[in-house]
């Protein structure tokens, strides 16, 4: 099993609709990550968690929103999703700082 | 604000030669530093890592440079494979405030060709 899963792995939904995308991890590690990947540009931060009461907003966090249920599951929702929100999305996961974050497999997210 | 970029969004090489990925960076706050590699369809994949208290390490077919002078990272991939085709990105962790948190660049698609 992966270390760090993502559910769902694709998923299309329509403008409006409220959205959540799912992860989990198994490697004990504090702190969590939200990605979102678009092509041509690198992954840019939505949301960190460094802790289950710890809620950090990224670069790009308006239109999005995170809850950190307990230290193995981190869960980003998109309230009234929109088409510039389609994008791939990635979880991550870091034991503490200056340590490699290990990712999930994505979640493609369609908006039509 | 303070970003990672990269100078080349697309390199081709001939399987067997060495392959270089160039990555700037403007946060001197910087403390550590991480390639990534990642292949269609999949989540990034750690290869190397580099502490700011180091100009080089070396890892298997791999080696990162980092000078702190100009700001400037780069991976060295020796004798390149068809299966090192892949996008790479360089990732910094801002210290101080920011408290370990991952930054990435733009990404560079490398192509090897057999």
């Amino acid at each position: 099993d992966a270390d760090v899963t993502q559910t769902p792995r694709n998923r299309i939904t329509k403008t409006g609709k409220r959205i959540m995308l799912e992860c989990s991890q198994t490697k004990g590690h504090d702190r969590m990550y939200w990605y979102r990947q678009d092509p041509g540009l690198g992954l840019r931060l939505i949301y960190y968690s460094f802790d289950v009461k710890d809620i950090n907003k990224g670069e790009i966090s308006d239109g999005y929103s995170v809850s950190r249920q307990a230290q193995a599951k981190f869960s980003l929702s998109l309230e009234s999703a929109i088409p510039n929100q389609t994008a791939l999305y990635f979880c991550a996961t870091s034991s503490r700082p200056g340590t490699e974050a290990f990712f999930g497999q994505g979640t493609r997210l369609t908006v039509v | 604000g303070e970003n990672v970029g990269l100078h080349l969004p697309t390199l081709s090489v001939q399987e067997g030669d060495n392959s270089i990925i160039n990555c700037a960076y403007s946060n001197s706050a910087s403390d550590y530093f991480i390639w990534y590699k990642q292949e269609s369809g999949k989540g990034p994949q750690f290869i190397i890592d580099i502490r700011s208290n180091m100009d080089k390490r070396q890892g298997q077919r791999v080696t990162v440079l980092l000078n702190k002078t100009v700001k400037h990272l780069s991976l060295q991939i020796a004798a390149t494979q068809p299966g090192d085709s892949a996008v790479y990105f360089c990732a910094e962790n801002t210290g101080g405030t920011s408290y370990g948190k991952l930054t990435f660049g733009q990404g560079t698609i490398l192509t090897v060709h057999p």
